[in-house]
């Protein structure tokens, strides 16, 4: 496609349930990026791909959170037991060289 | 940590009005990037500058970025309602990752 897609767009979970976020980045962009994003909050790092490979997983916040990319395209983002503090809108970005081409979120509502 | 405070963090002005929002930091940075973002979007790209003292113009908005390569500067001249979005910068500091800011919320009253 176009651009980078994520699905679903909205996402309603019970707390301690599991979901699964994905992202389909720009054919051809070998980096990609996954982002949070709360009320009031920046943007926060969460995990880089380059190809299939994770050298920066330093940004997930804890053990419940997972990625994986495979065929160096789609992108999966895994949170395990939700917890309310995991609500916000999660990005995906998949990138060239310069600049990030972002997709339009999911935004996890955890009740 | 790298840090980018963006001042003012809201901004309510006139149609037709100029104005500048800022991006600081104490880190120097390889390259920066500013993004507009509108409810319910990702953040869309709009510039990267990479030298310091690089000064990049699009239509109404002037970009520039700091001589030490730590700070930058977006104004727009005649704002239109269609400039309404919150700004976002964010800088590379070669851990192949971008460091955003907070953003500057800007509303533009016809």
């Amino acid at each position: 496609g176009a651009g980078v897609s994520q699905s679903p767009s909205n996402k309603v979970t019970e707390k301690g349930k599991d979901v699964e976020l994905r992202c389909d980045p720009i054919s051809g962009h070998t980096a990609l990026y996954w982002y949070r994003q709360s009320l009031g909050q920046g943007l926060e790092f969460l995990i880089y791909f380059q190809g299939n490979s994770a050298p920066d997983k330093s940004g997930l916040p804890s053990d419940r959170f997972s990625a994986e990319r495979t065929g160096g395209s789609v992108s999966t983002l895994t949170i395990q037991r939700t917890q309310q503090e995991d609500s916000a809108v999660y990005l995906c970005a998949s990138s060239p060289v310069y600049g990030y081409t972002f997709g339009s979120g999911t935004r996890l509502t955890v009740v | 940590t790298q840090l980018l405070e963006q001042s003012p963090q809201f901004l309510s002005i006139q149609e037709g009005e100029n104005l500048t929002v800022y991006c600081n930091s104490s880190s120097v940075f390889s390259s920066l990037q500013w993004y507009r973002q509108e409810p319910g979007e990702g953040p869309v790209l709009l510039v990267t500058v990479v030298t310091g003292g690089e000064v990049k113009k699009l239509k109404r908005l002037t970009f520039q970025f700091g001589d030490a390569r730590k700070d930058s500067s977006l104004h727009i001249t005649a704002a239109q309602p269609g400039d309404t979005g919150l700004y976002l910068c964010a800088g590379e500091g070669g851990n192949n990752r971008l460091a955003f800011g907070k953003g500057n919320q800007v509303v533009v009253i016809p």
